[in-house]
């Protein structure tokens, strides 16, 4: 069974750019999270689709947004990159769609570098 | 606000040692708490939970205690291994919210 896939897996971007990242999660999984891993602030939530709609969001700017597809495949997009963006983005797949998605799994990532 | 962190940010052992990463969490509401271990240039890997009510549960090799009156939670490695260096992250999770609250990250690294 094919693990989460995340494309691209680096990504160099200039500042006031945009950029999506995408996501396909383990078949038959149907929620799907994001998330930002940088040294100083740890592995922080973005956000969490299921069935194409956004359930939770985390504490960051309008500018990170995302969505999620009819194949629960999912974007993350943003807008107006700023140098503090330059990030590893986590996505994570979880099979059960009620309240304990404690096992989720994790893709390995894109690194995205902001410039 | 809520927030897991943890006590130690670094930890080395010898190969065949057990390892104990402790890590405190803020949050009395969460309904679990889990650690993962991530390996250099991976994601996340589960590696097991506890129930807010619960105290103890054992997996392979790996045992959770959760402490509730001192708000402590932690991973005990029996036998470890070079294949367990990693860093582990605690995390809480509230099943309202669908979302993992991680905690900073405790680098372990096993001496052959």
């Amino acid at each position: 069974k094919a693990g989460v896939t995340q494309t691209p897996r680096y990504l160099i971007k200039t500042r006031g750019q945009q950029v999506t990242l995408s996501c396909s999660p383990i078949s038959g999984h149907r929620s799907v999270s994001w998330y930002q891993q940088t040294p100083g602030q740890g592995l922080q939530f973005l956000f969490e689709y299921f069935s194409e709609t956004q359930r939770n969001k985390g504490n960051f700017p309008g500018r990170f947004s995302g969505r999620q597809f009819s194949n629960s495949r999912s974007e993350m997009n943003v807008s107006t990159l700023e140098l503090g963006d330059s990030a590893l983005y986590l996505c994570a797949s979880s099979p059960l769609g009620g309240r304990v998605n404690t096992e989720a799994f994790f893709g390995q990532g894109t690194r995205l570098t902001v410039v | 606000g809520e927030s897991v962190g943890l006590h130690l940010p670094t930890l080395s052992v010898q190969e065949g040692d057990n390892s104990i990463i402790n890590c405190a969490y803020s949050n009395s509401a969460s309904d679990y708490f889990i650690w993962y271990k991530q390996e250099s240039g991976k994601g996340p890997q589960f590696i097991i939970d506890i129930r807010s009510n619960m105290d103890k549960r054992q997996g392979q090799r790996v045992t959770v205690l959760l402490n509730k009156t001192v708000k402590h939670l932690s991973l005990q490695i029996a036998a470890t291994q070079p294949g367990d260096s990693a860093v582990y992250f605690c995390a809480e999770y509230g099943g309202s919210n669908y979302k993992l609250t991680f905690g900073k990250g405790t680098l372990l690294t096993v001496n052959p």
